[in-house]
């Protein structure tokens, strides 16, 4: 069985200063993991994925998430926060045993971002 | 390219109705899967489908069934509507391919009264 977890379900940053949104996973077997961002009424896009080659991943809009198996976290960051950053930010996992791959979500972290 | 569409935007039902959602996947692209997203919550998997067979399925009740067709369009359908059943309802396209990503359309709002 796989599991992510989300710390922190409400995330305020000002303009220009660090974006971290935390993510740890639960895996029996080696993961694919994904950032997925949704604005609001809108659907999911993906940010970045992680496919076990390079641990540190670059996405869109400035966004990167280092994979630590050690830690079995896969944190988001942004060095400068934009307003028009704010969104609803998912983690998921995607692993299968019997050839699905479907996503496990967490339950999300809300980036708002403070002028 | 045309990305994944999703018909209807918004739709209201009533409880013990049926309803049928629809998806056009991404072209090139042979998997659908179908996500529900509750009210401030992530979205969970209800079911995939890879070259018009069901490839996998989460923890939902039968009532939930889907269809792919040879264009790999896909429908999602829900018998005996629950209040419960309220929610977004997300298809994704993708490719079955280890760590290939799925491309989300803008759902579909359902709601139950």
């Amino acid at each position: 069985a796989q599991s992510v977890t989300q710390l922190g379900s409400h995330v305020s940053v000002s303009e220009g200063a660090l974006v971290l949104l935390r993510c740890n996973y639960s895996s029996s077997v080696p993961p694919y993991l994904f950032w997925y961002v949704q604005y609001p009424n809108q659907g999911l896009q993906l940010l970045l994925k992680y496919t076990s080659a390079a641990t540190l991943v670059k996405g869109i809009n400035g966004f990167e998430a280092e994979f630590k198996k050690s830690e079995t976290s896969f944190h988001l960051t942004k060095p400068s926060a934009h307003m028009s950053d704010a969104a609803e930010y998912f983690c998921a996992v995607s692993r299968s045993g019997a050839g699905s791959y479907q996503l496990t979500f967490g339950k999300g972290t809300k980036l708002s971002v403070i002028p | 390219e045309t990305g994944v569409t999703q018909s209807p935007t918004h739709l209201i039902k009533t409880r013990g109705q049926q309803v049928t959602l629809r998806c056009s996947s991404q072209s090139g692209h042979n998997t659908v899967s179908w996500y529900q997203q509750a009210l401030g919550q992530g979205p969970q998997f209800i079911f995939q489908y890879y070259r018009e067979e069901e490839n996998g399925r989460g923890n939902f009740p039968p009532r939930f069934s889907g269809l792919q067709f040879p264009n790999y369009s896909s429908e999602l359908n829900v018998n005996a509507l629950e209040l419960d059943d309220s929610a977004l309802y997300l298809c994704a396209s993708s490719s079955l391919a280890g760590g290939s990503e799925q491309y989300f359309g803008p759902g579909t709002r359902l709601t139950v009264t």
